[in-house]
């Protein structure tokens, strides 16, 4: 089974400051269709998880613009440029390159 | 509007069996893979089972492999999860969740329900 250590496993963030948290893969996520399994959520509290960014760097449609998603392989990153109140709750990396599916271990982000 | 309603979840005994339904609404149910995924309270996601969206490709997390069986019924829009043998470590919410593809990999999961709580214990 497929791997995914996130860290930090929480972040203190003052708003309007960056954010940055990583997931790293066991095994590359990269297809030989040419496409990157790699997706980030974000579930608030109370709430169902919900998709920021699919595929490494795609912006679900809805998605603010201040969050972007990068890296290749094994190796990736959600940046949050600056942070809102809002962005509050916990993030998720996942990988959907083959079952079993599976998560990161999460990062908690709350603001200071 | 994406909907997926959860049910079938409760208070069952170590051992015994519990069956989840998921009735989905405003899209091609029959178009797309479905999944469970379920969530310890406090804790982390756990992709727990998918099906493909004719049924001829399943998988399943290694800790409800030969316990768990997910099927779906594309007439009646509905995906389950039959739980034998549970166990107090399957005590989680357990959601329904729409697959972006046909297939159970090669996508994201894109609508996730409000999700049913089952508790295993004595």
């Amino acid at each position: 089974d497929i791997v995914l250590t996130q860290t930090p496993l929480s972040l203190s963030v003052t708003p309007g400051q960056p954010a940055s948290i990583s997931c790293k893969s066991s095994q590359s996520l990269l297809h030989s269709d040419g496409k990157t399994y790699l997706y980030w959520y974000l579930q608030k509290p109370g709430q169902p998880p919900h998709l920021l960014i699919y595929e490494v760097s795609n912006r679900f449609p809805g998605v603010a613009g201040r969050f972007s998603g990068g890296g290749s392989g094994t190796d990736f990153t959600l940046k949050i440029s600056r942070v809102e109140a809002d962005d509050v709750g916990v993030y998720y990396c996942m990988q959907g390159i083959q079952p079993p599916l599976t998560f990161g271990g999460g990062t908690k982000v709350e603001i200071k | 509007e994406v909907q997926l309603v959860e049910s079938g979840g409760g208070l069952v005994q170590p051992g015994r069996s519990l069956r989840l339904s998921c009735v989905a609404s405003g899209f091609t149910f029959d178009n797309f893979a479905m999944h469970w995924v379920r969530q310890v309270p406090g804790q982390g996601l756990e992709w727990v089972s998918g099906i493909n969206w004719i049924s001829s490709g399943r998988g399943y997390a290694d800790s409800v492999k030969g316990r768990f069986t997910i099927s779906r019924d594309n007439a009646k829009n509905s995906l389950y999860l039959q739980m034998d043998s549970l166990r107090p470590e399957d005590t989680a919410l357990y959601y329904c969740v729409k697959g972006r593809t046909p297939l159970v990999a090669s996508g994201y999961l894109d609508s996730w329900g409000q999700g049913t709580l089952v508790i295993v214990s004595s």
